[in-house]
């Protein structure tokens, strides 16, 4: 799509497997994270999030983990459908300016094949 | 249905001249943003308000104004300071705290 990255990283998968797309986050004080998902021309969705307390949470076919040793964020998507098909986005929170203020990760293509 | 709306959808801007753009939401939420989304990119933030008649610059302020005269309404202004000022405009909206934002469809702008 024309808004988003020509160069994202891409993941491609076969429709009913099931995907993971990762995310490296920035700061060690972070203490809540979303994931989105963005279809071409269209604003990112909301998908899961997930506080710094704890390591997995469950949605509708996804599952977020959080790995705060490593600042790593993970999104598995169970039997992934064409309508999965988009660009994923992590964000973090880190109470910059003591707000809701989110830092957005570069994002990830997936595709997903039928 | 409760929702964010961003208008136009496309935006065309002459040399030198400013335009707005439009971010309505009836969630009731306190705080509202304006990020800025290029090709290889994600997101970066323009501008918040997290409440009625006050907002803060953000990362890439620089070529744009706000206004917040009304908790649902809070548009951006690209003015002619901006010197690329061709990008995806997206505005979101929230509760605050360790909330979700929600973004509306976003206004493509392009220079003529």
């Amino acid at each position: 799509g024309e808004n988003v990255g020509l160069h994202l990283p891409t993941l491609s998968v076969q429709e009913g497997d099931n995907s993971i797309i990762n995310c490296a986050y920035s700061n060690s004080a972070s203490d809540y994270f979303i994931w989105y998902k963005q279809e071409s021309g269209k604003g990112p969705q909301f998908i899961i999030d997930i506080r710094s307390n704890m390591d997995k949470r469950q949605g509708q076919r996804v599952t977020v983990l959080l790995n705060k040793t490593v600042k790593h964020l993970s999104l598995q998507i169970a039997a992934t459908q064409p309508g999965d098909s988009a660009v994923y986005f992590c964000a973090e929170n880190w109470g910059r300016n003591a707000g809701n203020m989110l830092t957005f990760g570069g994002g990830t293509r997936l595709m997903v094949k039928p | 249905d409760g929702g964010i709306t961003q208008s136009p959808k496309y935006l065309f801007r002459k040399e030198g001249q400013n335009v707005t753009l439009s971010c309505e939401q009836n969630l009731n939420h306190d705080a509202m943003y304006w990020y800025r989304q290029d090709p290889g990119q994600g997101l970066r933030l323009i501008y918040y308000s997290q409440i009625v008649n006050d907002f803060q610059k953000g990362d890439i302020a620089e070529g744009y104004s706000v206004s917040r005269e009304k908790k649902e309404s809070f548009p951006l202004t690209v003015t002619s300071a901006q010197k690329n000022p061709t990008a995806f405009y997206l505005c979101a909206s929230s509760l605050g705290g360790n909330q979700p934002q929600h973004f509306g469809d976003g206004t493509r702008l392009s220079i003529l």
